[in-house]
Protein backbone atom coordinates (compact mmCIF):
# COMPACT_ATOMS: atom_id res chain seq x y z
CA UNK A 1 0.00 0.00 0.00
CA UNK A 2 0.63 3.64 -0.31
CA UNK A 3 3.68 5.40 2.59
CA UNK A 4 4.54 8.42 3.07
CA UNK A 5 7.81 8.74 4.99
CA UNK A 6 8.83 12.22 6.92
CA UNK A 7 12.25 13.46 8.19
CA UNK A 8 13.41 14.44 10.20
CA UNK A 9 10.90 12.90 13.22
CA UNK A 10 12.18 15.62 15.61
CA UNK A 11 13.80 19.23 14.84
CA UNK A 12 15.43 20.89 17.55
CA UNK A 13 15.92 25.19 16.41
CA UNK A 14 16.77 28.13 17.86
CA UNK A 15 14.75 30.59 17.61
CA UNK A 16 15.24 32.65 14.71
CA UNK A 17 17.02 29.93 12.84
CA UNK A 18 15.49 27.61 9.77
CA UNK A 19 13.92 24.28 9.49
CA UNK A 20 12.87 22.67 6.88
CA UNK A 21 10.54 18.82 6.45
CA UNK A 22 10.39 16.57 4.37
CA UNK A 23 8.08 13.84 2.64
CA UNK A 24 8.00 11.30 0.27
CA UNK A 25 5.51 9.17 -1.08
CA UNK A 26 5.75 5.19 -2.45
CA UNK A 27 3.55 6.78 -4.67
CA UNK A 28 2.64 9.59 -7.13
CA UNK A 29 0.27 11.61 -5.66
CA UNK A 30 -2.87 13.83 -6.99
CA UNK A 31 -2.56 16.05 -4.35
CA UNK A 32 -0.58 16.82 -0.75
CA UNK A 33 -1.77 18.61 2.40
CA UNK A 34 0.11 19.93 4.84
CA UNK A 35 -1.03 19.83 8.77
CA UNK A 36 0.32 21.21 12.08
CA UNK A 37 -0.34 20.29 15.37
CA UNK A 38 0.15 22.23 18.64
CA UNK A 39 1.19 20.00 21.49
CA UNK A 40 -2.25 19.27 23.18
CA UNK A 41 -4.21 20.32 19.71
CA UNK A 42 -5.62 18.99 17.03
CA UNK A 43 -4.24 19.03 12.93
CA UNK A 44 -4.79 22.20 11.56
CA UNK A 45 -5.00 22.54 7.92
CA UNK A 46 -2.25 24.49 6.55
CA UNK A 47 -1.86 24.31 2.57
CA UNK A 48 -2.81 21.91 -0.35
CA UNK A 49 -0.26 22.00 -2.90
CA UNK A 50 -1.52 19.91 -6.36
CA UNK A 51 0.37 20.87 -9.67
CA UNK A 52 3.93 19.39 -10.54
CA UNK A 53 6.66 22.11 -8.98
CA UNK A 54 4.35 23.83 -7.12
CA UNK A 55 5.27 26.46 -4.91
CA UNK A 56 3.10 28.15 -2.15
CA UNK A 57 3.75 30.52 0.79
CA UNK A 58 2.03 31.17 3.74
CA UNK A 59 4.34 34.43 5.54
CA UNK A 60 7.62 32.52 7.12
CA UNK A 61 6.13 29.45 5.37
CA UNK A 62 7.25 28.07 1.52
CA UNK A 63 5.77 24.96 0.48
CA UNK A 64 6.92 22.94 -2.35
CA UNK A 65 5.55 19.84 -4.37
CA UNK A 66 8.16 17.81 -6.84
CA UNK A 67 8.18 17.71 -9.95
CA UNK A 68 7.23 13.97 -10.09
CA UNK A 69 4.83 14.58 -7.06
CA UNK A 70 5.95 11.88 -4.91
CA UNK A 71 7.83 14.51 -2.21
CA UNK A 72 7.55 17.76 -0.80
CA UNK A 73 8.93 19.91 1.88
CA UNK A 74 7.72 22.89 4.42
CA UNK A 75 10.21 25.64 4.86
CA UNK A 76 9.96 27.96 7.79
CA UNK A 77 12.54 30.94 7.82
CA UNK A 78 13.36 32.41 10.90
CA UNK A 79 11.12 30.23 13.48
CA UNK A 80 9.85 31.98 16.35
CA UNK A 81 8.28 29.88 19.55
CA UNK A 82 4.79 29.78 18.14
CA UNK A 83 5.95 27.49 15.35
CA UNK A 84 6.54 25.08 17.83
CA UNK A 85 4.53 21.89 17.12
CA UNK A 86 3.99 18.79 15.10
CA UNK A 87 3.94 19.19 11.51
CA UNK A 88 2.71 16.44 9.08
CA UNK A 89 2.42 15.66 5.02
CA UNK A 90 -0.33 13.99 4.06
CA UNK A 91 -1.12 12.34 0.25
CA UNK A 92 -3.82 11.90 -1.38
CA UNK A 93 -3.09 8.95 -4.01
CA UNK A 94 -4.94 8.96 -7.35
CA UNK A 95 -8.53 6.82 -7.24
CA UNK A 96 -8.22 6.95 -3.42
CA UNK A 97 -11.40 8.84 -2.85
CA UNK A 98 -10.68 11.06 0.08
CA UNK A 99 -8.40 8.91 1.83
CA UNK A 100 -5.60 10.63 3.32
CA UNK A 101 -1.64 8.92 4.01
CA UNK A 102 -0.32 10.95 6.65
CA UNK A 103 3.40 11.19 6.87
CA UNK A 104 5.22 10.36 10.30
CA UNK A 105 5.56 13.96 11.34
CA UNK A 106 8.23 16.30 11.90
CA UNK A 107 7.88 17.67 15.48
CA UNK A 108 9.53 20.82 15.68
CA UNK A 109 10.69 22.44 19.00
CA UNK A 110 12.51 25.81 19.49
CA UNK A 111 14.64 27.06 21.99
CA UNK A 112 13.75 31.11 22.66
CA UNK B 1 -18.68 28.04 11.07
CA UNK B 2 -15.52 25.64 10.59
CA UNK B 3 -15.57 23.99 13.81
CA UNK B 4 -15.70 20.75 14.37
CA UNK B 5 -17.27 19.56 18.09
CA UNK B 6 -16.37 16.66 19.78
CA UNK B 7 -17.81 15.27 22.90
CA UNK B 8 -17.02 14.41 25.28
CA UNK B 9 -13.24 15.60 25.84
CA UNK B 10 -12.25 13.03 28.25
CA UNK B 11 -13.31 9.54 28.35
CA UNK B 12 -12.58 6.75 31.29
CA UNK B 13 -13.89 3.49 30.76
CA UNK B 14 -14.23 0.24 31.95
CA UNK B 15 -12.90 -2.81 29.79
CA UNK B 16 -16.93 -3.99 29.33
CA UNK B 17 -18.60 -0.67 29.44
CA UNK B 18 -20.36 1.30 26.60
CA UNK B 19 -20.12 4.34 25.51
CA UNK B 20 -20.32 6.39 22.69
CA UNK B 21 -18.07 9.22 21.02
CA UNK B 22 -19.67 12.45 19.30
CA UNK B 23 -19.38 14.65 16.59
CA UNK B 24 -20.88 16.98 15.13
CA UNK B 25 -20.05 19.81 12.21
CA UNK B 26 -22.72 22.79 10.22
CA UNK B 27 -19.96 23.33 7.68
CA UNK B 28 -22.54 21.08 4.95
CA UNK B 29 -19.44 18.77 4.52
CA UNK B 30 -20.62 15.66 3.35
CA UNK B 31 -17.72 13.51 3.99
CA UNK B 32 -17.00 12.18 7.74
CA UNK B 33 -14.02 10.79 9.35
CA UNK B 34 -12.76 9.17 12.41
CA UNK B 35 -9.18 8.46 13.25
CA UNK B 36 -7.58 7.32 16.00
CA UNK B 37 -3.96 9.15 17.37
CA UNK B 38 -1.59 7.59 19.47
CA UNK B 39 1.16 9.80 21.39
CA UNK B 40 3.61 11.09 19.13
CA UNK B 41 2.39 9.21 16.04
CA UNK B 42 0.33 10.26 12.85
CA UNK B 43 -3.29 9.80 13.03
CA UNK B 44 -4.36 6.74 12.05
CA UNK B 45 -8.22 6.25 9.81
CA UNK B 46 -10.34 4.14 10.80
CA UNK B 47 -13.98 4.84 8.78
CA UNK B 48 -14.98 7.30 6.41
CA UNK B 49 -18.26 8.06 5.40
CA UNK B 50 -19.44 9.69 2.61
CA UNK B 51 -22.71 11.11 2.06
CA UNK B 52 -23.66 9.37 5.36
CA UNK B 53 -23.17 5.88 3.78
CA UNK B 54 -19.56 3.87 5.22
CA UNK B 55 -17.30 4.18 2.24
CA UNK B 56 -13.97 3.17 4.09
CA UNK B 57 -13.48 0.76 7.13
CA UNK B 58 -9.95 -0.26 7.83
CA UNK B 59 -10.65 -2.93 8.95
CA UNK B 60 -11.01 -1.73 12.40
CA UNK B 61 -12.50 -4.26 15.38
CA UNK B 62 -16.06 -4.97 15.56
CA UNK B 63 -15.92 -3.22 19.16
CA UNK B 64 -15.55 0.12 17.27
CA UNK B 65 -19.22 0.62 15.58
CA UNK B 66 -19.36 3.95 13.38
CA UNK B 67 -23.17 6.01 12.89
CA UNK B 68 -23.56 8.62 10.63
CA UNK B 69 -27.48 9.88 12.09
CA UNK B 70 -27.06 13.10 9.60
CA UNK B 71 -25.35 14.69 7.67
CA UNK B 72 -24.07 16.93 10.57
CA UNK B 73 -23.50 14.07 13.23
CA UNK B 74 -20.86 11.38 13.42
CA UNK B 75 -20.75 8.97 16.59
CA UNK B 76 -18.10 6.25 17.75
CA UNK B 77 -20.10 3.48 19.69
CA UNK B 78 -17.61 1.75 21.89
CA UNK B 79 -17.84 -1.92 23.47
CA UNK B 80 -15.53 -3.74 25.03
CA UNK B 81 -12.32 -2.43 24.67
CA UNK B 82 -9.08 -3.43 25.33
CA UNK B 83 -6.33 -1.17 26.95
CA UNK B 84 -4.55 -1.16 24.06
CA UNK B 85 -7.52 1.37 22.79
CA UNK B 86 -6.47 3.84 25.25
CA UNK B 87 -5.92 7.04 22.45
CA UNK B 88 -7.09 10.97 21.40
CA UNK B 89 -9.73 9.42 19.17
CA UNK B 90 -10.57 12.56 16.14
CA UNK B 91 -13.44 13.50 14.17
CA UNK B 92 -12.53 15.11 10.79
CA UNK B 93 -14.77 16.37 7.85
CA UNK B 94 -14.69 17.77 4.50
CA UNK B 95 -16.18 18.47 1.25
CA UNK B 96 -16.75 16.12 -1.55
CA UNK B 97 -15.52 16.97 -4.77
CA UNK B 98 -12.29 15.98 -6.88
CA UNK B 99 -9.04 17.50 -5.04
CA UNK B 100 -10.86 18.99 -2.52
CA UNK B 101 -10.34 17.25 0.36
CA UNK B 102 -9.16 20.01 3.24
CA UNK B 103 -10.04 18.30 6.17
CA UNK B 104 -11.20 20.29 9.29
CA UNK B 105 -10.57 18.09 12.69
CA UNK B 106 -12.32 18.33 15.69
CA UNK B 107 -10.45 19.07 19.07
CA UNK B 108 -11.05 14.86 20.14
CA UNK B 109 -11.92 12.35 22.86
CA UNK B 110 -9.26 11.59 24.97
CA UNK B 111 -9.90 8.13 25.87
CA UNK B 112 -8.34 5.91 28.64
CA UNK B 113 -9.41 2.20 29.22
CA UNK B 114 -8.90 0.87 32.23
Amino acid sequence: GQQVMQIPQYQHVQEGEDFTTYCNSSTTLSNIQWYKQRPGGHPVFLIQLVKSGEVKKQKRLTFQFGEAKKNSSLHITATQTTDVGTYFCAGLAPGAGNMLTFGGGTRLMVKP
Amino acid sequence: DTEVTQTPKHLVMGMTNKKSLKCEQHMGHRAMYWYKQKAKKPPELMFVYSYEKLSINESVPSRFSPECPNSSLLNLHLHALQPEDSALYLCASSRMGRGDYEQYFGPGTRLTVT
